[in-house]
């Protein structure tokens, strides 16, 4: 069964990096996934498609200091230099077999 | 610049049928290249895909679901719709559209969503 796993919270002090994991489920570590921004009381915001190779592609207007890297089933979401902006929950997304699966989600504090 | 605006009910009483119509802008409903699709995300939890349409009709829904849901798409209004039957008060929830690509089911575009309540 396809699923994403992703930790529920994450923090990091403000002009520091952050790294977000989102895991495919055993036997799916190839699966291409994308990376949403969701701030509170706004829909949410595609910010880039990533590959199992690492390769991505961002969103428009989605700025440098977002980026994203994957290592075996693990999808990563780096985001520096943090500004107050990023506070918000972050869902990996991905599809297969007619089906299109979340991931619970990452709630990320900027301190 | 594509956008996608969610409409209809804010408030739906249990076991009616919930409504909405996402209204597209900015790009061809039309399109081969793409899917449009619902989420939903309930108060307090994560994101749940409903379902999808292609420009010709033909869909695919959540499983979970499925026996409850019709998406249909009216393409010389440029917007495609959401019914969901029978709502309990487990169906609150704030209803998004967004598009997806034909080859690749990556949402690349969201609309900004509607909260719609179940309660009598």
């Amino acid at each position: 069964q396809l699923v994403l796993t992703q930790s529920p919270s994450a923090s990091a002090s403000l002009g520091a990096s952050v790294k977000l994991t989102c895991t495919l489920s055993s036997g799916h570590s190839s699966y291409a996934i994308a990376w949403h921004q969701k701030q509170p009381e706004k829909g949410p915001r595609y910010l880039m498609k990533l590959n199992n190779d690492g390769s991505h592609i961002k969103g428009d207007g989605i700025p440098d200091r977002f980026s994203g890297s994957s290592s075996g089933a693990e999808r990563h979401l780096i985001i520096s230099s943090l500004q107050s902006e990023d506070e918000a929950d972050y869902f990996c997304q991905t599809w297969g077999a007619g089906t299109v699966v979340f991931g619970g989600g990452t709630k990320l504090t900027v301190l | 610049q594509l956008q996608l605006q969610e409409s209809g009910p804010g408030l739906v009483k249990p076991s009616e049928t919930l409504s909405l119509i996402c209204t597209v802008s900015g790009d061809s409903i039309s399109s081969s290249s793409y899917y449009w699709g619902w989420i939903r995300q309930p108060p307090g939890k994560g994101l749940e895909w409903i379902g999808n349409v292609y420009y010709s009709g033909s869909t695919y829904y959540n499983l979970s679901l499925k026996s409850r849901v019709t998406i249909s798409v009216d393409t010389p209004k440029s917007q495609f719709s959401l019914r969901l039957s029978s709502v309990t008060a487990a169906d609150t929830a704030v209803y998004y559209c967004a598009r997806h690509g034909s080859s690749s089911w990556l949402f690349d575009d969201w609309g900004q969503g509607t909260l719609v309540t179940v309660s009598s």
